[in-house]
């Protein structure tokens, strides 16, 4: 089975500008979480989707936004992007109902000049 | 807010030894704990975890143990390999919501 795979892999953007980032969860998976490393901070959860719904979400502004498509791919979109945005984005998928076991990608690497 | 804490930036261990590290958490309503191993340009990756009904798992070389009272984790590894250099990422889950800690960074000196 493939993994998760997330793209691109690496993104520079300037400030002000918006970014979205892909997310192709292993197959079967119907969950897929979001979450922002920067250095110091850990992972910080951003949102998880579950059938297309969103079921919960982390502690991040409105430009932050996400959604999930009917084949479980996922997207989220990054507006007005400010530097301190700058950070790996990674997406995990889960087999189950619940988000106990998960599975990343390599995550998406974006840099905001 | 900080709902799961890893106090320790980074340890160094010598091969062989034991390492042990370590995670608080704040919020009770988390019932299944976590770790996770990170590699640079890599995902992190599923280690081992414990459900909130046990206060004890192992596996290999690894063994995690849970006190619900302190509500706090750790993470043992014996016998320390190079190998094992890497972020480890606490992480707690309840319900729809899994929340990591910031990592600690593990040397294993050969």
């Amino acid at each position: 089975k493939a993994g998760v795979t997330q793209t691109p892999r690496y993104l520079i953007k300037t400030r002000g500008q918006q970014v979205t980032l892909s997310c192709s969860p292993i197959s079967g998976h119907r969950s897929v979480s979001w979450y922002q490393q920067t250095p110091g901070q850990g992972l910080q959860f951003l949102f998880e989707y579950f059938s297309e719904t969103q079921r919960n979400k982390g502690n991040f502004p409105g430009r932050f936004s996400g959604r999930q498509f009917s084949n479980s791919r996922s997207e989220m979109n990054v507006s007005t992007l400010e530097l301190g945005d700058s950070a790996l984005y990674l997406c995990a998928s889960s087999p189950g109902t619940d988000t106990r076991e998960q599975y990343f990608g390599p995550g998406t690497r974006l840099t905001v000049t | 807010d900080q709902q799961v804490k890893q106090n320790s930036p980074s340890l160094s261990v010598q091969e062989g030894r034991i390492s042990i590290l370590n995670c608080d958490y704040t919020n009770s309503m988390f019932d299944y704990f976590l770790w996770y191993k990170k590699y640079p340009a890599e995902g992190p990756t599923f280690l081992i975890s414990i459900s909130s009904i046990k206060d004890k798992n192992e596996d290999g070389r690894f063994t995690v143990f849970l006190n619900k009272s302190a509500k706090h984790l750790s993470l043992h590894i014996v016998p320390s390999q190079p190998g094992d250099s890497a972020v480890y990422f606490c992480a707690a889950s309840g319900g729809f919501k899994t929340i990591f800690g910031a990592g600690t960074r593990l040397f294993v000196k050969a």
